[in-house]
């Protein structure tokens, strides 16, 4: 176990609803990096905060909202939910010189 | 922008044959991650190469990484039921960035 957790595991969503996923990384990490995986695809970079600070963003729209919290945990928040944001979402924690472990990953349906 | 190859897509192997996936970065990285993803999983980081013509071995699994380090390929030797899974390779998206780009993966099942 990496020590990266996501909650919950599975959620249903309506289209034009908002959905929270959240991740608490592993003790000692300060960074947090948030990956959507579609249904056969490699992992797509979404953002990445590192002590409560967006430090790099990948081309999802501003619909796509995080947060980092002092205890370096973090929320990634999706309004106004579409059909294709139906994927794995993934939290990956590091402490910003080794390799990123990731969460279980939430999966989200969009209906 | 910054984009990651990986081939074969697929790959079905007689338990006991070898495996190999190649990955190609659209450009110069300063180093190069590969994680494997069992099926239902999450990605789980196998190994990170930073050196040029690195070659690194975890037992069956041999890693190397170009002499351009901007491609690198994984090879399993004499596959067994437990390597079945997705095979990805992920660059950073620019120098000092810890922000990865994957590949597509290798997807690969072994035929017992």
């Amino acid at each position: 176990e990496t020590g990266v957790t996501q909650s919950p595991t599975h959620l249903i969503k309506t289209r034009g609803q908002q959905v929270t996923l959240r991740c608490s990384s592993q003790s000692g990490h300060n960074t947090v990096s948030w990956y959507q995986q579609a249904l056969g695809q490699g992992p797509q970079f979404i953002f990445q905060y590192y002590r409560e600070e967006e430090n790099g963003r990948g081309n999802f729209p501003p619909r796509f909202s995080g947060l980092q919290f002092p205890n370096y945990s973090s929320e990634l928040n999706v309004n106004a939910l579409e059909l294709d944001d139906s994927a794995l979402y993934l939290c990956a924690s590091s402490d910003g010189r080794r390799e990123a472990f990731f969460g279980q990953g939430t999966r989200l349906t969009v209906v | 922008g910054q984009q990651v190859m990986q081939i074969p897509q697929y790959q079905h192997v007689q338990e006991g044959e070898d495996f190999t996936t190649y990955c190609n970065s659209s450009t110069t990285l300063s180093n190069i991650q590969w994680y494997k993803q069992r099926p239902g999983g999450h990605p789980v980081f196998l190994i990170q190469l930073v050196k040029s013509g690195e070659v690194k071995k975890q037992k069956r699994l041999t890693f190397q990484f170009g002499e351009a380090k901007k491609n690198s390929s994984l090879h399993i030797t004499a596959t067994q039921t437990t390597d079945v899974g997705t095979y990805f390779c992920a660059g950073p998206s620019g120098a000092g960035s810890y922000q990865l780009t994957f590949g597509k993966g290798t997807k690969l099942s072994v035929i017992p």
